[in-house]
């Protein structure tokens, strides 16, 4: 286990509607990256935090957003939700600094979108 | 549980041989590369890295191999147990020391008792 933490485990939402999960970081760590995995696909970027700012964003549209808190816990928010938004979403949490970074999973948050 | 892979390519091996499962990159600009395993409903979890600048790096039964001149990595898995049965996932960095994590489309790795 990484001890990073992810909530809820599984979450069904309807089209249009908004929805924000939660990811504790591992112990130590400074930033914390969200990632969106299809099913039968690798993880993709969305974007990062690093003191409480977005460190670099994928190929996302700005209804993905995100925040990170003082004790580097953070949130992301997808607002009018649409059917290609299943999947899973995966928190990865690392210490900043050096050459790449070693990114920590947690175990993700299933979301549906009906 | 959680149904990763439904369509990987799919490595069959004997339990106690070994494993060598391979991946191809594109940017020649990385310079950070891990691999991850991922079991049915858990996150990816990490296995072993390497910096562009070293190209062999061995974990305890894992070893990763960099070849930058044709952009390949290779992990190899000696002993290989049942409990190494998992989807597994190559990623890369954009380069220049970038936080951002680029992965493959993973191999799932099945061990024959």
């Amino acid at each position: 286990e990484t001890g990073v933490t992810q909530s809820p485990t599984h979450l069904i939402k309807t089209r249009g509607q908004q929805v924000t999960l939660r990811c504790s970081s591992q112990s130590g760590h400074n930033t914390v990256s969200w990632y969106q995995q299809a099913l039968g696909q690798g993880p993709q970027f969305i974007f990062q935090y690093y003191r409480e700012e977005e460190n670099g964003r994928g190929n996302f549209p700005p209804r993905f957003s995100g925040l990170q808190f003082p004790n580097y816990s953070s949130e992301l928010n997808v607002n009018a939700l649409e059917l290609d938004d299943s999947a899973l979403y995966l928190c990865a949490s690392a210490v900043a600094g050096g050459q790449g970074e070693k990114q920590y999973f947690g175990p993700g948050t299933r979301l549906t979108v009906t | 549980g959680e149904n990763v892979g439904l369509h990987l390519p799919t490595l069959s091996v004997q339990e106690g041989d070994n494993s060598i499962i391979n991946c191809a990159y594109s940017n020649s600009a990385s310079d950070y590369f891990i691999w991850y395993k991922q079991e049915s409903g858990k996150g990816p979890q990490f296995i072993i890295d390497i910096r562009s600048n070293m190209d062999k790096r061995q974990g305890q039964r894992v070893t990763v191999l960099l070849n930058k001149t044709v952009k390949h990595l290779s992990l190899q898995i000696a002993a290989t147990q049942p409990g190494d049965s998992a989807v597994y996932f190559c990623a890369e960095n954009e380069g220049d020391s970038s936080y951002k994590l680029i992965f493959g489309s993973g191999t799932r790795l099945l061990v024959r008792p």
